[in-house]
């Protein structure tokens, strides 16, 4: 059973606009959430997370969005950039499950120069 | 020099093969973990540890162990290997002590085994 979801397998922006990139979650006890980066033939780097005690969380192009009453969350990248295509997985996690993560599908993302 | 490296990056091997996954991280991390991508899923947890002493099965364990050597080192073994273990391979780490979440884990560059 799927407890976190990425319902877009793939997304394809132009270079300098907008990426919005979704996830939802059926688990209701997650309280921390974080994106990762994984490019071909190397392992997933941390890119962001969010609390559940916050609606919203920045770092440079990257911002996340987090809706708690929708179970939801987007990750923004703006502006887009070549450099930036790769696959995002979502994850989710809780206090109360020893804190391991539970991972969506992933989203390929790809920036056209 | 990479803070989580694995051994070896691909493997090739036959159905019923022991077959051993390592995994070693410079990071002073005391958590550690094996996970598995199988193409269009997510990561699926296989186990984990806490620490040299404390080891969890994950999601999907049946199949699979491993050892916590030290807390530099973990490795994964498939006691028997069969086709449908053919998959990515990912060894992670995070830290408890870090002042944030241990959640966020940071992963190494992964191994691709085929079971034949």
């Amino acid at each position: 059973d799927q407890q976190v979801k990425q319902n877009s397998p793939s997304l394809s922006v132009q270079e300098g606009r907008i990426s919005i990139l979704n996830c939802d979650y059926t688990n209701s006890m997650f309280d921390y959430f974080l994106w990762y980066k994984k490019y071909p033939a190397e392992g997933p780097t941390f890119l962001i997370s969010i609390s559940s005690i916050k609606d919203k969380n920045e770092d440079g192009r990257f911002t996340v969005f987090l809706n708690k009453s929708a179970k939801h969350l987007s990750l923004h990248i703006v502006p887009s950039q070549p450099g930036d295509s790769a696959v995002y997985f979502c994850a989710a996690s809780s206090q109360t499950g020893a804190n391991n993560l539970f991972f969506g599908t992933g989203t390929r993302l790809t920036v056209i120069p | 020099d990479a803070d989580v490296t694995q051994t070896p990056r691909n493997r090739i091997t036959k159905t019923g093969k022991r077959i051993m996954l390592e995994c070693s991280q410079t990071k002073g991390h005391d958590r550690m973990y094996w996970y598995r991508q199988d193409p269009g899923l997510g990561l699926q947890l296989i186990y984990y540890s806490f620490d040299v002493k404390d080891i969890n099965k994950g999601e999907i364990s049946d199949g699979y162990s491993v050892s916590r050597q030290a807390q530099a080192k973990f490795s994964l073994s498939l006691e028997s290997a069969i086709p449908n273990q053919t998959a990515l391979y990912f060894c992670a780490t995070s830290d408890p002590a870090s002042g944030g979440r241990s959640d966020t884990q940071y992963f190494g560059p992964g191994t691709r085994l085929t079971v034949l």
